[in-house]
């Protein structure tokens, strides 16, 4: 069964630094969105992204993040500076379109900024 | 806005129990419901899916049904075991917009032998 990948499972980085966190979507997908979740909290959406571009973003998806499928099946989440408050799972999910149809989730990665 | 509600966890069942999960929801028009389950140290799996009214959804035993009139969706299992240790997540997607998903807060499941 296809299934959303992504990479790193888990990724350390000091305060300030920028990482890119990778997805790969499913293949005949079309619309694509990343998902945060600080330890013990809920799912909180950060972003979709559809046609090449940002279709609606969260509060929380301020100028230090951004997004960007580079090529036919990657879609990444950079996030410039990173700051303690950004140590969550993050998670990719994708789409294969609008209304009843669901998102499918990759298993995440870890981000801990120290 | 557009919400879920949950009923506080966590949950502790013994093996063979009749497990409730309440889930209520606030939207402005019709949306999709969902179950997700996140086993410990895994992502988010769906678990089950409604989109319309009186849908009933399940998978693996599991079953919850889309009322509209109590804007409710709990989510059931006649007898749960061991291996159902989870966190579940009752989820709402918007049929507007790019739909994004909403998440409730979860509800962590404990299975006891």
């Amino acid at each position: 069964e296809p299934e959303v990948t992504q990479t790193p499972s888990h990724q350390v980085t000091q305060m300030g630094q920028e990482v890119i966190l990778r997805c790969v979507p499913i293949s005949n997908h079309l619309y694509f969105y990343w998902y945060r979740q600080i330890l013990g909290q809920k799912v909180e959406f950060l972003v979709s992204f559809y046609n090449n571009e940002i279709s609606e973003k969260s509060e929380i998806f301020d100028d230090q993040f951004s997004v960007e499928r580079p090529d036919g099946s990657n879609f990444t989440l950079k996030i410039r500076s990173t700051k303690l408050e950004d140590s969550a799972m993050y998670f990719c999910a994708s789409s294969e379109g609008l209304a009843t149809y669901e998102q499918y989730f990759g298993p995440g990665t870890r981000l801990t900024v120290t | 806005g557009n919400s879920v509600t949950q009923m506080e966890g966590p949950v502790t069942l013994s093996e063979e129990a009749f497990l409730t999960i309440n889930c209520t929801y606030t939207a402005t028009g019709y949306p999709s419901l969902f179950w997700y389950v996140q086993y410990p140290g895994e992502g988010l799996q769906l678990l089950l899916k409604a989109t319309k009214a009186d849908d009933k959804g399940s998978n693996k035993g599991f079953e919850a049904t889309y009322r509209k009139e109590t804007t409710s969706f709990h989510l059931e299992k006649g007898s749960v075991q061991v291996s159902d240790s989870a966190v579940y997540f009752c989820a709402l997607r918007e049929k507007t917009s790019y739909d994004k998903v909403i998440f409730g807060p979860g509800t962590s499941l404990s299975v006891i032998p």
